[in-house]
């Protein structure tokens, strides 16, 4: 069935190394992907997105990745900060108005 | 300044109880949706909508109610049918423009316990 999962709850980087963080997905057919931000008691906000005719795509400080073959998608945040602490999700598109939404990521960032 | 307005904050409530969660937006937005987030889990969609006195269910509509009279308000009615009605409440809009993507616009969400 469809399903967007993480593999790591807890992510701990140390401030100023880069996070990767990783998201598998099971529908083969999938061709959108996006990740979002949600700092605590906050709602989730818009990072970057990818379309499955692409690799790769990058954004301010971030960078996703998408590998088809194995259905798997990435999102490296480079020198990591600590404005950049929260949960990370990962999202697929199910139709025009669904996403099916992956538990989440927690970056912690250590100092 | 342009945004989604959601309120209350947080909302608690007696078991039995209907409660209605307001949520209001200025972008001009056509799309508006509701969310449902549970700690440790991703967020599952309870209604959306596309346009005025237009709304269809999502994947968790049951014991929730909408209604969607103008394009700036999108109230959500959690009645006491809903069984486990404790959660993290997110309102989202969607521009016009980005009709192919998954990009919305959250609000900051209303916490509902019920007691």
């Amino acid at each position: 069935g469809e399903s967007v999962g993480l593999h790591l709850p807890t992510l701990s980087v140390q401030e100023g190394d880069n996070s990767i963080i990783n998201c598998a997905y099971s529908n083969s057919a999938s061709d959108y992907f996006i990740w979002y931000k949600q700092e605590s008691g906050k709602g989730p906000q818009f990072i970057i997105d990818i379309r499955s005719n692409m690799d790769k795509r990058q954004g301010q400080r971030v960078t996703v990745l998408l590998n088809k073959t194995v259905k798997h998608l990435s999102l490296q945040i480079a020198a990591t900060q600590p404005g950049d602490s929260a949960v990370y999700f990962c999202a697929e598109k199910k139709s025009n108005y669904q996403l099916i939404w992956g538990a989440g990521t927690k970056l912690i960032i250590k100092p | 300044d342009g945004g989604i307005t959601q309120s209350p904050k947080y909302l608690f409530r007696k078991e039995g109880q209907n409660v209605t969660l307001s949520c209001e937006q200025n972008l001009n937005h056509d799309a508006m949706y509701w969310y449902r987030q549970d700690p440790g889990q991703g967020l599952r969609l309870i209604y959306y909508s596309q346009i005025v006195n237009d709304f269809q269910k999502g994947d968790i509509a049951e014991g929730y109610s909408v209604s969607r009279e103008k394009k700036e308000s999108f109230p959500l009615t959690v009645t006491s049918a809903q069984k486990n009605p404790t959660a993290f409440y997110l309102c989202a809009s969607r521009a016009p423009g980005l009709a192919n993507t998954g990009e919305l616009f959250f609000g900051e969400g209303s916490r509902l316990t019920v007691l």
